[in-house]
């Protein structure tokens, strides 16, 4: 069975780094290109970047661009999202999920719910 | 950047109905059309793909159509499992992906 198995929820104040990860099972973790989406509380859902875990080539959206890095380690089949100075604005659940044919995404891991507060 | 709309933004039916939504791209996206299922508290899960492929095991009571830039996503029959937001999502080759802001479905 294919799976992607995340990190779990983080509580985190402003200006703190975190990384958070996503465990690939099930397939060949350096052949597929994985994504990462965010969901801010109560809305919809937003891309945010993908890497191939092969070379590690890695796209951004033009919207998180220099505000979040997107990593892997084909060694442990782990792909990482990770902050260097945490927002208030950052609070959402951050999904994986593996990119089929280079269009959709599936499956999605179950999400990680970042928490941003003073 | 490609913008997607997506309509109604919420509906409500009762059992057994049929549900239609529609998704429109802002520039011609051939079939890189994509339908998620989303239930509260749960991750996406993956319906339609290239805008009228049902993806395995899921009920042949969703559809899709469409191409170019005017999509279509049905329900046949309405089931109470069924009530979910209902996101489309398109793919360009920059690469870039972008999703519409949901249809949210509910029983009346």
């Amino acid at each position: 069975e294919v799976q992607l198995v995340q990190s779990g929820a983080e509580v985190k104040k402003p200006g703190e780094s975190l990384k958070i990860s996503c465990k690939g099972s099930g397939y060949s973790f350096t052949s597929y290109w994985i994504g990462w989406v965010r969901q801010m509380p109560g809305k919809g859902l937003e891309w945010m970047g993908i890497i191939y875990p092969g070379d590690s080539d890695t796209r951004y959206s033009p919207s998180f661009q220099g505000q979040v890095t997107i990593s892997a380690d084909k060694s442990i089949s782990t792909a990482y999202l990770q902050w260097s100075s945490l927002k208030a604005s950052d609070t959402a659940m951050y999904y994986c999920a593996r990119l089929s044919s280079s269009s959709w995404f599936d499956p999605w891991g179950q999400g990680t719910l970042v928490t941003v507060s003073s | 950047d490609i913008q997607m709309t997506q309509s109604p933004s919420s509906l409500s039916a009762s059992v057994g109905d049929r549900v239609t939504i529609t998704c429109q791209a802002s520039q011609d996206i051939s079939n890189y059309l994509n339908w998620y299922q989303q239930k509260p508290g749960k991750a996406p899960k993956l319906l339609i793909y290239d805008a009228s492929n049902l993806e395995t095991g899921v009920p042949s009571r969703f559809s899709g159509s469409g191409s170019g830039t005017d999509f279509t996503f049905t329900i046949s029959s309405l089931q109470p499992e069924d009530i979910a937001t209902y996101y489309c999502q398109q793919y360009d080759n920059l690469p870039s992906f972008t999703f519409g802001p949901g249809t949210k479905v509910d029983i009346k």
